[in-house]
Protein backbone atom coordinates (compact mmCIF):
# COMPACT_ATOMS: atom_id res chain seq x y z
CA UNK A 1 0.00 0.00 0.00
CA UNK A 2 1.25 3.35 -0.58
CA UNK A 3 0.65 6.11 1.74
CA UNK A 4 2.06 10.05 2.23
CA UNK A 5 1.78 11.80 5.84
CA UNK A 6 2.14 15.30 6.13
CA UNK A 7 2.55 15.51 10.11
CA UNK A 8 2.73 19.57 9.68
CA UNK A 9 -1.06 20.74 9.37
CA UNK A 10 -0.53 24.06 10.08
CA UNK A 11 2.92 26.65 10.31
CA UNK A 12 2.94 29.91 10.19
CA UNK A 13 5.85 32.19 9.69
CA UNK A 14 6.66 35.78 9.66
CA UNK A 15 8.08 37.18 6.33
CA UNK A 16 11.80 36.48 5.65
CA UNK A 17 11.78 33.40 7.84
CA UNK A 18 12.57 30.39 6.04
CA UNK A 19 10.07 27.54 6.49
CA UNK A 20 10.72 23.35 5.69
CA UNK A 21 7.40 21.16 4.82
CA UNK A 22 7.94 17.55 5.82
CA UNK A 23 6.72 14.48 3.41
CA UNK A 24 6.93 11.16 4.79
CA UNK A 25 5.68 8.41 2.01
CA UNK A 26 5.07 5.11 2.14
CA UNK A 27 5.66 2.32 -0.84
CA UNK A 28 6.90 -1.26 -1.70
CA UNK A 29 7.95 -0.43 -5.24
CA UNK A 30 11.74 0.40 -6.42
CA UNK A 31 10.20 2.59 -8.84
CA UNK A 32 7.97 5.62 -7.99
CA UNK A 33 7.32 9.67 -8.73
CA UNK A 34 7.31 12.31 -5.72
CA UNK A 35 5.33 15.67 -6.28
CA UNK A 36 4.75 18.90 -4.65
CA UNK A 37 1.66 20.61 -5.24
CA UNK A 38 0.27 24.44 -4.31
CA UNK A 39 -3.27 24.99 -3.46
CA UNK A 40 -3.36 28.91 -3.18
CA UNK A 41 -6.49 30.75 -1.36
CA UNK A 42 -7.70 30.74 -5.03
CA UNK A 43 -7.86 27.30 -4.90
CA UNK A 44 -6.56 26.17 -8.05
CA UNK A 45 -3.94 23.11 -7.59
CA UNK A 46 -0.42 24.01 -8.70
CA UNK A 47 2.57 21.74 -9.82
CA UNK A 48 5.69 22.41 -8.61
CA UNK A 49 7.98 19.40 -8.46
CA UNK A 50 8.12 15.95 -9.41
CA UNK A 51 11.11 13.56 -8.61
CA UNK A 52 11.50 9.98 -9.24
CA UNK A 53 12.42 7.62 -7.45
CA UNK A 54 16.09 6.64 -8.94
CA UNK A 55 17.20 10.90 -8.56
CA UNK A 56 18.07 11.55 -4.91
CA UNK A 57 19.85 14.78 -6.09
CA UNK A 58 18.16 17.74 -4.20
CA UNK A 59 16.81 20.47 -6.03
CA UNK A 60 16.41 24.13 -6.08
CA UNK A 61 14.27 26.89 -7.97
CA UNK A 62 14.43 29.93 -6.99
CA UNK A 63 13.49 30.39 -3.36
CA UNK A 64 12.24 26.62 -3.32
CA UNK A 65 14.10 23.65 -2.52
CA UNK A 66 13.60 19.92 -2.49
CA UNK A 67 15.95 17.59 -0.41
CA UNK A 68 14.61 13.63 -1.36
CA UNK A 69 16.14 10.86 0.95
CA UNK A 70 15.20 7.43 0.26
CA UNK A 71 16.94 6.18 3.26
CA UNK A 72 14.11 8.19 5.41
CA UNK A 73 11.54 7.92 2.95
CA UNK A 74 11.32 11.75 3.15
CA UNK A 75 10.34 14.42 0.66
CA UNK A 76 10.96 17.54 2.20
CA UNK A 77 10.02 20.68 0.97
CA UNK A 78 11.94 24.26 2.26
CA UNK A 79 11.03 27.72 1.11
CA UNK A 80 14.08 30.19 2.04
CA UNK A 81 13.06 33.83 2.71
CA UNK A 82 9.38 33.01 2.61
CA UNK A 83 6.95 35.71 1.18
CA UNK A 84 3.32 36.30 1.85
CA UNK A 85 2.81 35.18 -1.66
CA UNK A 86 3.70 31.88 -0.63
CA UNK A 87 0.65 31.28 2.12
CA UNK A 88 -1.29 28.10 0.51
CA UNK A 89 -1.76 24.74 1.13
CA UNK A 90 1.10 22.52 0.34
CA UNK A 91 0.23 19.02 -1.03
CA UNK A 92 2.59 16.16 -1.23
CA UNK A 93 1.47 13.45 -3.41
CA UNK A 94 3.23 10.18 -4.71
CA UNK A 95 2.68 7.55 -7.72
CA UNK A 96 3.57 4.18 -8.42
CA UNK A 97 3.16 1.67 -11.42
CA UNK A 98 -0.61 1.07 -12.03
CA UNK A 99 -2.07 3.45 -9.64
CA UNK A 100 -3.05 7.22 -9.65
CA UNK A 101 -1.33 10.34 -7.99
CA UNK A 102 -1.86 9.75 -3.88
CA UNK A 103 -2.03 12.93 -1.85
CA UNK A 104 -0.68 14.28 1.41
CA UNK A 105 -3.63 15.61 3.80
CA UNK A 106 -1.47 19.08 3.28
CA UNK A 107 0.25 21.88 5.08
CA UNK A 108 -1.62 25.05 5.56
CA UNK A 109 1.40 27.66 5.25
CA UNK A 110 0.62 30.89 6.50
CA UNK A 111 3.43 33.97 6.10
CA UNK A 112 2.53 37.01 7.72
CA UNK A 113 4.24 40.77 6.73
CA UNK B 1 -4.12 28.94 -16.52
CA UNK B 2 -3.54 25.15 -16.60
CA UNK B 3 -5.99 24.54 -19.58
CA UNK B 4 -7.97 22.06 -17.88
CA UNK B 5 -11.46 23.81 -17.71
CA UNK B 6 -14.08 22.51 -15.31
CA UNK B 7 -18.26 23.48 -15.20
CA UNK B 8 -19.98 24.80 -13.05
CA UNK B 9 -17.29 26.60 -10.56
CA UNK B 10 -20.30 27.01 -7.89
CA UNK B 11 -23.24 24.81 -7.48
CA UNK B 12 -25.61 24.81 -4.91
CA UNK B 13 -28.37 21.77 -4.92
CA UNK B 14 -30.52 20.12 -2.39
CA UNK B 15 -30.46 16.48 -0.78
CA UNK B 16 -31.03 13.77 -3.03
CA UNK B 17 -30.99 15.55 -6.22
CA UNK B 18 -28.79 15.12 -9.14
CA UNK B 19 -25.93 16.81 -10.69
CA UNK B 20 -23.40 16.88 -13.61
CA UNK B 21 -19.73 18.03 -13.74
CA UNK B 22 -18.23 18.71 -16.79
CA UNK B 23 -14.50 18.85 -17.64
CA UNK B 24 -12.11 19.81 -20.84
CA UNK B 25 -8.81 18.36 -20.69
CA UNK B 26 -5.80 20.17 -21.91
CA UNK B 27 -5.53 19.64 -25.53
CA UNK B 28 -3.77 16.67 -26.21
CA UNK B 29 -4.30 15.66 -22.92
CA UNK B 30 -5.78 11.58 -23.44
CA UNK B 31 -6.09 10.72 -19.08
CA UNK B 32 -8.50 12.73 -17.44
CA UNK B 33 -8.46 12.33 -13.73
CA UNK B 34 -11.43 13.25 -10.99
CA UNK B 35 -10.33 14.37 -7.14
CA UNK B 36 -12.48 14.81 -4.53
CA UNK B 37 -11.47 17.36 -1.89
CA UNK B 38 -13.12 18.01 1.27
CA UNK B 39 -12.41 19.34 4.45
CA UNK B 40 -12.38 15.58 6.18
CA UNK B 41 -10.92 13.59 3.88
CA UNK B 42 -8.33 15.62 2.12
CA UNK B 43 -7.77 15.20 -1.90
CA UNK B 44 -9.28 11.68 -2.59
CA UNK B 45 -9.12 9.99 -6.03
CA UNK B 46 -12.27 8.91 -7.25
CA UNK B 47 -11.25 7.57 -11.00
CA UNK B 48 -8.90 7.68 -14.60
CA UNK B 49 -10.57 7.50 -17.91
CA UNK B 50 -7.73 7.27 -20.58
CA UNK B 51 -8.97 8.08 -23.97
CA UNK B 52 -12.56 6.79 -23.46
CA UNK B 53 -11.70 3.58 -21.36
CA UNK B 54 -12.11 3.71 -17.86
CA UNK B 55 -8.76 2.77 -16.57
CA UNK B 56 -8.34 3.24 -12.88
CA UNK B 57 -11.16 3.69 -9.87
CA UNK B 58 -10.84 4.94 -6.70
CA UNK B 59 -12.81 6.20 -3.57
CA UNK B 60 -15.94 6.53 -6.04
CA UNK B 61 -19.43 5.80 -4.15
CA UNK B 62 -21.50 4.01 -6.31
CA UNK B 63 -23.82 6.95 -6.08
CA UNK B 64 -20.85 8.45 -9.10
CA UNK B 65 -20.31 7.73 -11.90
CA UNK B 66 -17.99 9.22 -14.83
CA UNK B 67 -17.66 9.07 -18.40
CA UNK B 68 -15.19 9.79 -20.82
CA UNK B 69 -16.58 11.12 -24.45
CA UNK B 70 -14.75 11.07 -28.16
CA UNK B 71 -14.08 14.61 -27.95
CA UNK B 72 -11.98 13.79 -24.79
CA UNK B 73 -13.98 16.01 -22.49
CA UNK B 74 -15.27 14.14 -19.62
CA UNK B 75 -18.41 14.31 -16.95
CA UNK B 76 -18.72 13.20 -13.22
CA UNK B 77 -22.30 12.62 -12.79
CA UNK B 78 -23.20 12.70 -8.67
CA UNK B 79 -26.73 11.38 -7.81
CA UNK B 80 -29.12 11.21 -4.76
CA UNK B 81 -26.94 13.65 -2.97
CA UNK B 82 -25.78 13.51 0.66
CA UNK B 83 -24.49 17.04 3.00
CA UNK B 84 -21.54 14.92 2.58
CA UNK B 85 -21.12 15.23 -0.69
CA UNK B 86 -20.46 18.85 -0.44
CA UNK B 87 -16.56 19.36 -1.43
CA UNK B 88 -14.15 21.02 -4.48
CA UNK B 89 -14.34 18.33 -7.08
CA UNK B 90 -11.05 18.60 -9.32
CA UNK B 91 -10.64 17.56 -12.34
CA UNK B 92 -7.19 16.87 -14.09
CA UNK B 93 -5.41 15.53 -17.24
CA UNK B 94 -2.34 14.51 -18.29
CA UNK B 95 -1.13 13.01 -21.78
CA UNK B 96 0.28 9.62 -20.05
CA UNK B 97 -1.80 6.49 -20.09
CA UNK B 98 -1.14 4.38 -17.27
CA UNK B 99 1.30 4.96 -14.75
CA UNK B 100 0.87 8.40 -14.18
CA UNK B 101 4.80 9.51 -14.25
CA UNK B 102 4.05 13.44 -15.33
CA UNK B 103 2.57 16.19 -13.74
CA UNK B 104 -1.33 16.37 -13.64
CA UNK B 105 -2.93 19.63 -14.50
CA UNK B 106 -5.35 21.06 -12.34
CA UNK B 107 -8.91 22.68 -13.25
CA UNK B 108 -10.11 25.17 -10.73
CA UNK B 109 -12.43 22.74 -9.05
CA UNK B 110 -15.90 22.84 -8.86
CA UNK B 111 -17.41 23.67 -5.68
CA UNK B 112 -20.39 21.72 -4.82
CA UNK B 113 -23.06 22.49 -1.51
CA UNK B 114 -25.61 20.21 -0.67
CA UNK B 115 -28.06 22.18 1.78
Amino acid sequence: AQKVTQAQTEISVVEKEDVTLDCVYETRDTTYYLFWYKQPPSGELVFLIRRNSFDEQNEISGRYSWNFQKSTSSFNFTITASQVVDSAVYFCALNQAGTALIFGKGTTLSVSS
Amino acid sequence: DSGVTQTPKHLITATGQRVTLRCSPRSGDLSVYWYQQSLDQGLQFLIQYYNGEERAKGNILERFSAQQFPDLHSELNLSSLELGDSALYFCASSVERGLNTGELFFGEGSRLTVL
